[in-house]
């Protein structure tokens, strides 16, 4: 069965300092791999989507980048995080969203001091 | 922006009642969806409703679609406590390989 993991499940960094959140699903290939970050009692935020190895496409221009090294893996990082990148960031993939919903990770908690 | 847009922003109901969450969205699309987000979760997708199809049903879950309105509704009959979450509508773009979430409508069934 198709599973999605997504880590560290809270995170605390200071202003300025990196961040690398790591995604993976197993059980499936070439899906197409999702970064949405929800801010506190609000709805959904895509920043980035991948529809293959290499392929990132960007909806925010913001203060974070993407990348997807494998086919079942999909990063989100920063150089030098703000206070406004806290939120709760979400993984998501699907095999197709025209006919199939998204399956979400579990969630990362980052709040930056 | 195709975002969709749930009313109402919250809705407080008793135990047994019925729960009526409505979404609308601006441009076409190939389907709706709808998810659920417990508090401090990620979200479950319930139910896929396709821009052709007007109603669907899953279990105690009743969608409607009117593509002519640009909206859909959310019917949840015989509200448990453990239905209490976040109720998100999210559409697809044509030809996009994304989907666009509203604000949700923050959803508690009182004992």
């Amino acid at each position: 069965s198709q599973t999605i993991h997504q880590w560290p499940a809270t995170l605390v960094q200071p202003v300025g300092s990196p961040l690398s959140l790591e995604c993976t699903v197993e059980g499936t290939s070439n899906p197409n791999l999702y970064w949405y970050r929800q801010a506190a009692g609000r709805g959904l935020q895509l920043l980035f989507y991948s529809v293959g190895i290499g392929q990132i496409s960007s909806e925010v221009p913001q203060n974070l980048s993407a990348s997807r090294p494998q086919d079942r893996q999909f990063i989100l990082s920063s150089k030098k995080l703000l206070l406004s990148d806290s939120g709760f960031y979400l993984c998501a993939w699907s095999v197709d969203p025209a006919g199939y919903g998204y399956t979400f990770g579990s969630g990362t908690r980052l709040t930056v001091v | 922006s195709q975002q969709g847009e749930e009313d109402p922003q919250a809705l407080s109901i008793q135990e047994g009642e019925n729960a009526t969450m409505n979404c609308s969205y601006k441009t076409s699309i190939n389907n709706l969806q709808w998810y659920r987000q417990n508090s401090g979760r990620g979200l479950v997708h319930l139910i896929l409703i396709r821009s052709n199809e007007r109603e669907k049903h899953s279990g105690r879950l009743r969608v409607t679609l009117d593509t002519s309105k640009k909206s859909s509704s959310l019917l949840i009959t015989a509200s448990r406590a453990a239905d209490t979450a976040s109720y998100f509508c999210a559409t697809d773009a044509q030809g996009a390989q994304k989907l666009v979430f509203g604000q949700g409508t923050r959803l508690t069934i009182n004992p």
